[in-house]
């Protein structure tokens, strides 16, 4: 089956600071999504990108479909970035999602 | 217009009981996911249904778990004679269709097992 590598695995930044967290796949996709995990375990969906570039507030994301892989850019970061954030993907012969192992982010005041 | 809706938030059930988990999808859905996500673990596929249909069930456990999503009714995971490893939150997800769109999820349900 497909395989989902996101990079770094941990993450601690001061309040205000930027970052890019990556997600390579190893395989053709036609779904691919971003979810933060929130400290009270609910998945919240960032966005749905199989390819291009999407901005949502200080979040954006891009996926370059022909390299395979996907970045998460986290602007002016604040405490409540702070959780697990997904990459999860499907192939493009079936629907099911497989997720990465997540980045734990931190965000200190 | 409501989300993913998952039924009960937490559960509690002592070893060899029956868990049964209930997932309403968003209105307009008719494409039912069920994973699992053990503690510090990523989430792991166990099941993808349709209406009356089971479409791909190979991330489901041989044995104890079964799935169902009836013609009329939320979509249930039932987990009989529970043991200690199957301590986890349940995620349900639904799409609008199999290819091209997203999945949209649900709080979960916390099982725990006494």
């Amino acid at each position: 089956g497909i395989q989902v590598e996101q990079s770094p695995p941990d993450l601690i930044l001061q309040e205000g600071a930027n970052s890019t967290l990556r997600c390579n796949f190893s395989d053709s996709v036609n779904n691919l999504q971003w979810f933060h995990q929130n400290p009270w375990g609910q998945l919240i969906n960032l966005f749905y990108i199989p390819s291009g570039t999407k901005q949502n507030g200080r979040l954006s994301a891009t996926t370059v479909a022909t390299e395979r892989y996907s970045l998460l850019y986290i602007s002016s970061s604040q405490t409540t970035d702070s959780g697990v954030y997904f990459c999860a993907v499907s192939e493009t012969s079936g629907s099911r999602l497989t997720f990465g192992e997540g980045t734990q982010l931190t965000v200190n005041p | 217009n409501a989300g993913v809706m998952q039924n009960p938030r937490h559960l509690v059930r002592r070893r060899g009981q029956e868990a049964r988990l209930r997932c309403s999808p968003m209105k307009g859905h008719s494409h039912v996911y069920w994973y699992r996500q053990l503690p510090e673990e990523g989430l792991k596929f166990m099941v993808y249904l349709q209406k009356e249909n089971i479409i791909d069930e190979s991330g489901m456990p041989k044995e104890r778990f079964s799935a169902e999503f009836p013609k009329e009714g939320p979509s249930i995971l039932r987990i009989q004679q529970v043991v200690r490893g199957d301590s986890a939150a349940y995620f349900c997800a639904s799409s609008r269709s199999a290819d091209n769109q997203p999945q949209h999820f649900g709080d979960g349900t916390r099982l725990s097992i006494l």
